[in-house]
């Protein structure tokens, strides 16, 4: 059990639907992270919660990717009109603030694998 | 342009070799350093981690890690890899200025018996 919890593990989709995904940090940890990672690459950062607030958004998010943390709890990652580039692991990592947060370094999850057909 | 170089992308050894893999930085300034290791089929877990001090860490299973600031470069190594040790390797570098750990694109390592 890594704390990080993500669901679906898998999603097969149609270009052009909308897919959501979700993910449940560990409880304590306020930041929570979404990457993506495809074949051959490392982790590429997508965007970053403090509590509820979205403070940084990578140039990788287009406007079809959107991001929430309504309770700064869970969180959820919704692809609009998805695309075949848009297949990959999707990646949600949390920690805790500050100093502490970084000498820890960061929880991740074990990914929602997304296949567009 | 790539922040974090890892310049192994697949390393094939037999159990016992030594292992060093690179991984070299571009950021200026203050920052902290990883590696995190992912077995087949298992998400990224932390193998150990630099922030100050002693350039030497160590983290688990065996695995050491020396940052040397000249180079900008945090070299993992472990003298005597088993067959377990087979998973892909991935340094990360956060900058103090920034939010977010950045990744490097990751090395395959297949240790076979």
């Amino acid at each position: 059990d890594t704390g990080v919890s993500q669901n679906p593990r898998h999603k097969i989709t149609k270009r052009g639907q909308n897919v959501t995904f979700r993910c449940d940090p560990i409880s304590e940890h306020n930041r929570l992270y979404w990457y993506r990672q495809t074949l051959g690459q490392g982790p590429e950062f997508l965007t970053y919660f403090q509590n509820e607030a979205q403070l940084e958004k990578s140039r990788l998010l287009s406007d079809r990717f959107s991001a929430e943390r309504p309770k700064g709890s869970f969180s959820t990652l919704e692809i609009q009109r998805t695309e075949q580039g848009d297949s990959a692991m999707y990646l949600c990592a949390s920690s805790l603030g500050g100093k502490q947060g970084r000498s820890k370094g960061y929880t991740f999850g074990s990914g929602t694998r997304l296949t567009v057909v | 342009a790539q922040s974090v170089s890892q310049h192994n992308h697949h390393v094939i050894l037999s159990e016992a070799a030594s292992l060093e893999l690179g991984c070299n930085y571009s950021y200026g300034g203050t920052v902290n350093l990883f590696w995190y290791v992912q077995y087949p089929g298992q998400h990224l877990q932390l193998l150990l981690k630099y922030f100050s001090g002693d350039p030497l860490v160590k983290g688990i299973k065996g695995f050491e890690a020396e940052f040397i600031k000249s180079k900008f470069s945090f070299n993992l190594r472990k003298p005597s890899v088993q067959w377990s040790d087979t998973a892909e390797y991935f340094c990360a570098v956060f900058r103090n200025s920034g939010y977010a750990l950045n990744f490097g694109k990751g090395t395959s390592l297949l240790v076979t018996p």
